[in-house]
Parts: C-alpha cells; sequence; structure tokens
C-alpha cells in the first residue's frame, strides 16, 4: 500500500507570495493533520481535520489555511509568505478523529522562502 | 504547559551501547507518549508508544520507561547500531484535543 504521498517535495517561493502544499492520506485514513518542522525542531501542529471538517488548529497566523476534500486529500495555503515560513512541512494522516493515535507521516516537503 | 522538554540535543553511542533519551512534561493532562524517529529527507516514523497506565513497554531493542510521579519518560536502544543513528523526538498528546507536541529531538550517531 502507497504510504501517506506528499507534493511537491521541494519548492522555491519568494516573500510575499502564496504557496499550496498538497497531501493524499494512507487509503481508508479519513483524518489528516498538518505540522511545521523547522529546522532543528520538533514538527509543529498546524491543522487537524477529519471527515472534510476541521477539529484542530495551531497557534499560526490567519495566513494558514487549510481543507479536506471528499476523497479525503488536503491542502495547506499559506498567504504573503514569510522568511520564517521556510520548513518542512509535514502531513499525517489517521484512520479517524482521534488524530493523535496511529500517526503515520509522508516525507514531507520542504519550502524555502527568498 | 504546552512544552515537552527533551535531553540530550545530540549523542554519540558505540556500536552494543545503550542509548538514552529523556523527555519531560508539564502538563498531567497528557494521556499518550510516543517515541518518533527521523531520518534525514524522510517524516517521522512511529517507534513505541506508551500511555501513563503502564511504567515501561518494551518492542525489541526500544524499551520507554515512564515515571508519572515525576513526569518524566526516556527511551533506551539497547545493543545500539550505526543503522539506528537518525533524530528521535519525544512527543506527548491529551486525547481531548487532536494534536502532538513535540519535544526538540535528539541527534543520536551511533559509531561502529
Amino acid at each position: 500500500d502507497a504510504g501517506v504521498t506528499q507534493s511537491p517535495t521541494h519548492l522555491i517561493k519568494t516573500r510575499g507570495q502564496h504557496v499550496t502544499l498538497r497531501c493524499s492520506p494512507i487509503s481508508g485514513h479519513k483524518s489528516v493533520s498538518w505540522y511545521q518542522q523547522v529546522l532543528g525542531q520538533g514538527p509543529q501542529f498546524i491543522f487537524q481535520y477529519y471527515e472534510k471538517e476541521e477539529r484542530g488548529r495551531g497557534n499560526f497566523p490567519d495566513r494558514f489555511s487549510a481543507r479536506q476534500f471528499p476523497n479525503y486529500s488536503s491542502e495547506l495555503n499559506v498567504n504573503a509568505l514569510l522568511l520564517g515560513d521556510s520548513a518542512l512541512y509535514l502531513c499525517a494522516s489517521s484512520k479517524n478523529g482521534q488524530g493523535h493515535y496511529g500517526y503515520t507521516f509522508g516525507s514531507g516537503t520542504r519550502l524555502t522562502v527568498v | 504547559q504546552q512544552q515537552v522538554k527533551q535531553s540530550p540535543q545530540s549523542l554519540i553511542v558505540q556500536k552494543g551501547g545503550i542509548s538514552i533519551i529523556n523527555c519531560a512534561y508539564e502538563n498531567t493532562a497528557f494521556d499518550y507518549f510516543p517515541w518518533y524517529q527521523q531520518f534525514p529527507g524522510k517524516g517521522p516514523a512511529l517507534l513505541i508508544a506508551i500511555r501513563p497506565d503502564v511504567s515501561e513497554k518494551k518492542e525489541g531493542r526500544f524499551t520507554i520507561s515512564f515515571n508519572k510521579s515525576a513526569k518524566q519518560f526516556s527511551l533506551h536502544i539497547m545493543d545500539s547500531q550505526p543503522g539506528d543513528s537518525a533524530t528521535y523526538f519525544c512527543a506527548a498528546a491529551e486525547g481531548a484535543t487532536n494534536k502532538l507536541i513535540f519535544g526538540t529531538g535528539t541527534l543520536l550517531a551511533v559509531q561502529p
């Protein structure tokens, strides 16, 4: 079975631009969560979605938004990019709404803001 | 109160030795404590997890020790191998929320 798939794997954006990151969960998993991992630090929770509804939001500005589609895939959008948004963005899927039990992470999208 | 403090920041162990990584937390509502292993260019992978109703859990060479009164837990890697060289993260979660709180990570290098 395919694991959690994220695209793109790398991208470079300019300050002020917008970016969309994509995630396909493991087949049968209905919950998707997004984490930001700055170099040298642990991942930080951004959002969790279950059955297309937001179930949790971390301490991130409104420039960050996400959504989940009927096929359970998800997008993370970041507007007005700042240099500090440079990080590895991780998507994790799980079977049910208790997102943190049985998380499987993807390999992430490395975002560089210049 | 939401922090999970992890130490050491880095660790060098000889092949066959025991690697020990420690974490501490403040929020007594946490009820799930996983450890993740992350290789360069990859996402974190769940290694082993424990709930606060047990003091120890062992899976192969990996053991979690949990001290509820001290609000501390640790990962022991027995017979450490060069292939164990990676970054290890402890984490904690509260059942009422939907997020993991990660520690800052420990870079483990196992020398052959």
